[in-house]
């Protein structure tokens, strides 16, 4: 079964760090293009970042642009998002999610999500 | 940047059936994607490419998409149905969601 855990979650203060990371299982991660998405509880989706499979290709949401840094490591089967500069507006939750084989950008698994709460 | 417009909310009788739309400019242009997602759990990919259903979706959910609206159709609507529903289209280099749609079946 295909799987996705995100994880690294919590809650730092404004102007703070954190790395998200995505375990995933059940299917050969190199081969797939990667998203994260964002969810303000009680709120819609928001996209986040992009990642090709072999990392040749990114995109970013205006909103993150210059502060969150996508990335894979395909030994070890993981998505990453390392955020810096954070703001209250940052916080969501995040979830990590697969695009379809050959598809346009449209995501067939999700994980769980990890909250982050950007607060002091 | 691009836009995709969804009504918050829409209501169907249980069995009958449901219509949400979603818009935004020349969207026919793009392929939609729609996901289900129901409270406090993750989103569900319920139709992709416009039309098409993954494995595992219901029959009873179909799409379309022409001109500016792309419209998600539920036959037969059942209780657990009741979700909110996210249209999904890639535009501009970003991946854009709609506000989503709270669909009440009462």
């Amino acid at each position: 079964d295909v799987q996705l855990v995100e994880s690294g979650g919590g809650l730092v203060q404004p102007g703070g760090s954190l790395r998200l990371s995505c375990a995933v299982s059940g299917f050969t991660f190199s081969n797939y293009e990667m998203n994260w998405v964002r969810q303000v509880p009680g709120k819609g989706l928001e996209w986040v970042s992009y990642i090709s499979s072999i990392g040749r290709t990114i995109h970013y949401a205006d909103s993150v642009k210059g502060r969150f840094t996508i990335s894979r490591d395909d030994a070890k089967n993981s998505l990453y998002l390392q955020m810096k500069s954070l703001r209250a507006e940052d916080t969501a939750v995040y979830y990590c999610a697969r695009d379809l084989p050959g598809g346009d950008y449209e995501f067939d698994h999700w994980g769980q999500g990890t909250l982050v709460t950007v607060s002091s | 940047s691009y836009e995709l417009t969804q009504a918050p909310s829409a209501s169907v009788s249980p069995g009958q059936t449901a219509f949400i739309s979603c818009s935004g400019d020349k969207l026919g242009d793009k392929y939609v994607a729609w996901y289900q997602q129901q409270p406090g759990q993750s989103p569900v990919l319920v139709i992709y490419q416009d039309n098409k259903r993954p494995s595992g979706i219901p029959e009873r959910f179909s799409g379309s998409n022409s001109g500016n609206t792309a419209t998600l159709t539920i036959s037969g609507t059942q209780a657990m149905d009741e979700a909110d529903y996210y249209c999904q289209a890639w535009g501009s280099s970003t991946v854009v969601f709609g506000g989503g749609t709270k669909l009440n079946v009462l």
